[in-house]
């Protein structure tokens, strides 16, 4: 069964840290680039970051970059994000998801976690 | 790329057709992506590249489009499809989403 689940969430004050990991099951992980979006309560979705399937590339939304950082560890089929320097404005359901293409070219995130709840708040 | 989505709600009833549209403010081909979203779940890839359905969508959904403008229609809306519909640019780095959908129940 092909999944994906995310842990690590939790109530944080700002300014403090908090790594999110995501355990992906039934796909071969290290051939796949995932990324993290994320969901401001009863807003709209908002991608955050991205890695390569081999963890050399990394991109970031200006809102988290030079926060965040994408990481992978493909012996575990896990993905993390390392979220630094928290703000309120970070609160969010956060999906890890993988990304599915065609000839190479990226055409949709296939696969999603069920997310996992970050409020930053004093 | 900025994906503008219309409307931004709507209101219908079982077995009606439902348009929903976007634009996207520069040419991105067809690397467009449409996802239902449930209250309190994640989106679910209903169709890529603007028009090719996911394996396991209901054939009622479909998807047309290239270039800077796209629709998602649902053929016959059922108890089920009530949920919110995002579109979602893939041409270019950032992966943006469009403001959402929400259909609702009449």
């Amino acid at each position: 069964q092909v999944q994906l689940v995310e842990s690590g969430g939790g109530v944080v004050q700002p300014g403090r840290s908090l790594r999110l990991s995501c355990v992906a099951s039934g796909f071969t992980f290290s051939s796949y680039g995932m990324h993290w979006v994320r969901q401001a309560p009863g807003k709209g979705l908002e991608w955050a970051a991205v890695i390569s399937y081999d963890g050399s590339k990394e991109l970031y939304a200006d809102s988290v970059k030079g926060r965040f950082t994408i990481s992978r560890d493909n012996s575990k089929n896990t993905l993390y994000l390392q979220m630094n320097t928290l703000r309120a404005e970070d609160t969010a359901v956060y999906f890890c998801a993988k990304v599915y293409s065609i000839r190479r070219a990226v055409v949709a995130f296939d696969i999603w976690g069920q997310g996992t709840m970050v409020t930053v708040s004093s | 790329i900025q994906l503008t989505q219309s409307p931004s709600s709507l209101s219908a009833s079982v077995g009606d057709r439902v348009t929903i549209t976007c634009r996207a403010s520069e040419d991105i081909s067809k690397y467009l992506a449409w996802y239902q979203q449930k209250p309190g779940k994640a989106p679910n890839l209903l169709i890529y590249t603007a028009s090719t359905l996911q394996s396991g969508v209901p054939s009622r959904f479909s998807g047309s489009g290239s270039g800077t403008d796209f629709t998602l229609t649902i053929s016959s809306l059922q108890p089920e499809d009530f949920a919110s519909y995002y579109c979602q640019q893939l041409n270019t780095y950032p992966p943006t989403f469009g403001g959402g959908t929400k259909v609702e129940i009449k």
